[in-house]
């Protein structure tokens, strides 16, 4: 599988910055996936990012807070915009395996505080 | 109705025991599934996919599949202390094969 290298791991910031996340994987893929996990909570789809075109989000997300960049088939990266505390949560992307048959492999996450 | 529902637990079963995970799902046409094992503080790992209906057996790890109830579980033989996580079931369905993951059940191996 995937060998996914996320940073950074953890970071706390200030209220109304912004946080980019970045992923990168050791091998070319078509599409990165990032999700958002919430304290004691399940993973949620945020966006599917596809190189050369613009992110699918989900519903309830919206790019002008969740800007997404994909320059080429091994990177991407997140950014948090304009933080609240409200999205304090632990940031992971994802990435399928090449034959489709054994599932997802995330990244190492992301834990962002905002205060 | 949530898409994928797992039991939130704790579920705990003394070592060496048989620890039984379930998960239902309401997509009908949904193609894949998958059961992953999240630490606390670490991202999810990937333990069993399985895509037809029966039993899937690795190890210690037997994921069952029964399409027409649509109901997946996972059973873990021989529990160990180590087996302690949050377990996460996922399922693979639309378009563009977006991956939708339950609430995860949260096993608790007793020594």
């Amino acid at each position: 599988s995937a060998v996914i290298s996320q940073k950074p791991s953890r970071d706390i910031c200030q209220r109304g910055t912004s946080l980019t996340i970045q992923c990168q994987v050791d091998s070319q893929v078509t599409m990165m996936f990032w999700y958002r996990q919430q304290p004691g909570q399940s993973l949620t789809l945020i966006a599917t990012a596809n190189q050369g075109s613009e992110a699918t989000y989900e519903s309830g997300f919206v790019i002008d807070k969740f800007p997404i960049s994909r320059p080429n088939l091994t990177f991407s990266t997140l950014t948090v915009s304009n933080m609240s505390p409200e999205d304090s949560s632990i940031y992971l992307c994802s990435v399928e395996s090449r034959d489709r048959i054994y599932g997802y492999t995330f990244g190492s996450g992301t834990r962002l505080t905002v205060v | 109705q949530k898409e994928v529902e797992q039991n939130s637990g704790p579920l705990s079963v003394p070592e060496g025991a048989i620890a039984s995970l379930n998960c239902t799902y309401s997509d009908r046409v949904s193609q894949s599934f998958f059961w992953y094992r999240q630490y606390s503080g670490k991202s999810p790992e990937l333990i069993m996919s399985i895509y037809s209906n029966g039993d899937k057996e690795d190890g210690r790890f037997t994921a069952q599949l029964n399409k027409a109830s649509q109901y997946v579980s996972l059973l873990i033989r021989d529990s160990q202390p180590s087996d302690s996580a949050t377990y996460l079931c996922a399922v693979r369905s639309g378009g563009y094969q977006k991956v939708t993951f339950g609430t995860g059940t949260k096993l608790q191996v007793i020594p």
